[in-house]
């Protein structure tokens, strides 16, 4: 019972379009989420993070939009650079125990020049 | 300031040997997690530290053990492996247990022959 999917394992943009990816939970004790971004040989690096009192948190290119009745959030990347190609996880968590996160399986994000 | 350090990076270990992965947190942080990540998976959550008692685990055998330190730093301990904890092993440290995103350290290899 994976209670964070992120159902696309590989994305592929275009340099300077824009980049969606996607991810879902089903737990209805979550109401933190985050972004991390993993590049290979290093670990996961803090992106983005939104609390379920919001429906959007942006910071430059990033945007986290989150639909709490549809249990999804979305990261936004505007425009897309060829350095923002890695490995994208969504975690979800309770608000009170920063530790135990939940991930998604994550999204490979290839940015193409 | 100093990002959390993990070590070591690769090991090799045969089926039912013990291993110790340790794990320095990052400066002025008194919390400690830690993930074990499995190849094409996100991190799963094993279990959290703080102020050198556990305060959370999640769906792992008791083989599977830790410590944490005066100084925060951590070891994550498994005995008896088996084929299937070969994975790649996060520490994860945070400034407070209630605080919102995760720093990750390089992660320790691991494969279990």
């Amino acid at each position: 019972d994976q209670q964070v999917k992120q159902n696309s394992p590989s994305l592929s943009v275009q340099e300077g379009r824009i980049s969606i990816l996607n991810c879902d939970y089903t737990n209805s004790m979550f109401d933190y989420f985050l972004w991390y971004k993993k590049y290979p040989a290093e670990g996961p690096t803090f992106l983005i993070s939104i609390s379920s009192i919001k429906d959007k948190n942006e910071d430059g290119r990033f945007t986290v939009f989150l639909n709490k009745s549809a249990k999804h959030l979305s990261l936004h990347i505007v425009p897309s650079q060829p350095g923002d190609s890695a490995v994208y996880f969504c975690a979800a968590k309770p608000y009170t125990n920063a530790g135990k996160s939940t991930f998604g399986d994550g999204t490979t994000l290839t940015v193409k020049p | 300031e100093t990002g959390v350090t993990q070590s070591p990076t690769h090991l090799i270990k045969t089926r039912g040997q013990q291993v110790t992965l340790r794990c320095s947190s990052q400066s002025g942080h008194n919390t400690v997690s830690w993930y074990q990540q499995a190849l094409g998976q996100g991190p799963q959550f094993i279990f959290q530290y703080y102020r050198e008692e556990e305060n959370g685990r999640g769906n792992f055998p008791p083989r599977f053990s830790g410590l944490q330190f005066p100084n925060y730093s951590s070891e994550l301990n498994v005995n008896a492996l088996e084929l299937d904890d070969s994975a790649l092993y996060l520490c994860a440290s945070s400034p407070g247990q209630n605080t919102g995103e995760l720093f990750f350290g390089e992660g320790s290899r691991l494969t279990v022959l």
